[in-house]
């Protein structure tokens, strides 16, 4: 199976700042990585597919990049609706998995 | 609009099967690879497996001897089946679909099933 590690599994940020989420591959998945936002209680919602292409409707100030190994999840400007937990999730070969999250809280 | 929703027990007894369905509304079955993905309480998301227009399926090797996807075009619903369940298999179960890709472009809203006697 290939693992999917992220740093850091929480921070702190304040509305307005700009976070950076890792996510690291087991081995190179190319760009089959995508990035998941969940808030508490309810269903994952993708934000990112393929390392760097933005879900319909997810706003601008979300941002994906990488290949092979390493990938980042950029949030710009940090919104009060974006304190959640995020996720990483490899799409390279089955079984599909996920990191284990990082939650951003405030700080 | 397409909708999934999730239907099923909310607590199943260890050694018993856990059964759930998600219905579709609002789009073809067809072409997309429907997926079954749990979340046990606090803890981080696990990909269950999926079926691809009826006819192919993929599951997670861990829960492999224990599972059964499968499809209903005629009532728009897909479904899990899970047996011999233990306390592990306490999670929020999450029905969703997959693109091309294999990336989860629509979830339901996640229904929890509890194992206990």
């Amino acid at each position: 199976d290939i693992q999917m590690t992220q740093s850091p599994s929480s921070l702190s940020a304040s509305v307005g700042d700009r976070v950076t989420i890792t996510c690291r591959a087991s081995q190179p998945i190319s760009n089959y990585l995508n990035w998941y936002q969940q808030t508490s209680g309810k269903a994952p919602k993708l934000l990112i597919y393929g390392a760097s292409s933005l879900q319909s409707g997810v706003p601008s100030r979300f941002s994906g990049s990488g290949s092979g190994t390493d990938f980042t999840l950029t949030i710009s400007s940090l919104q009060p609706e974006d304190f959640a937990t995020y996720y990483c999730q490899q799409s390279y070969r089955t079984p599909l998995t996920f990191g284990g999250g990082s939650k951003v809280e405030v700080k | 609009q397409v909708q999934l929703q999730e239907s099923g027990p909310g607590l199943v007894k260890p050694s018993e099967t856990l059964s759930l369905t998600c219905s579709v509304s609002g789009d073809s079955l067809r072409n997309y690879y429907w997926s079954w993905i749990r979340q046990p309480p606090g803890k981080g998301l696990e990909w269950i497996g999926y079926i691809y227009n009826g006819a192919s399926t993929s599951y997670t090797p861990s829960l492999k001897s224990r599972l059964t996807i499968s499809l209903d075009t005629s009532k728009s619903q897909f479904s899990l089946s899970l047996n011999s369940v233990t306390a592990a298999d306490t999670a929020v179960y999450y029905c969703a679909r997959g693109r091309l890709f294999f990336y989860f472009d629509l979830w339901g809203r996640g229904a929890l099933v509890t194992v206990s006697s």
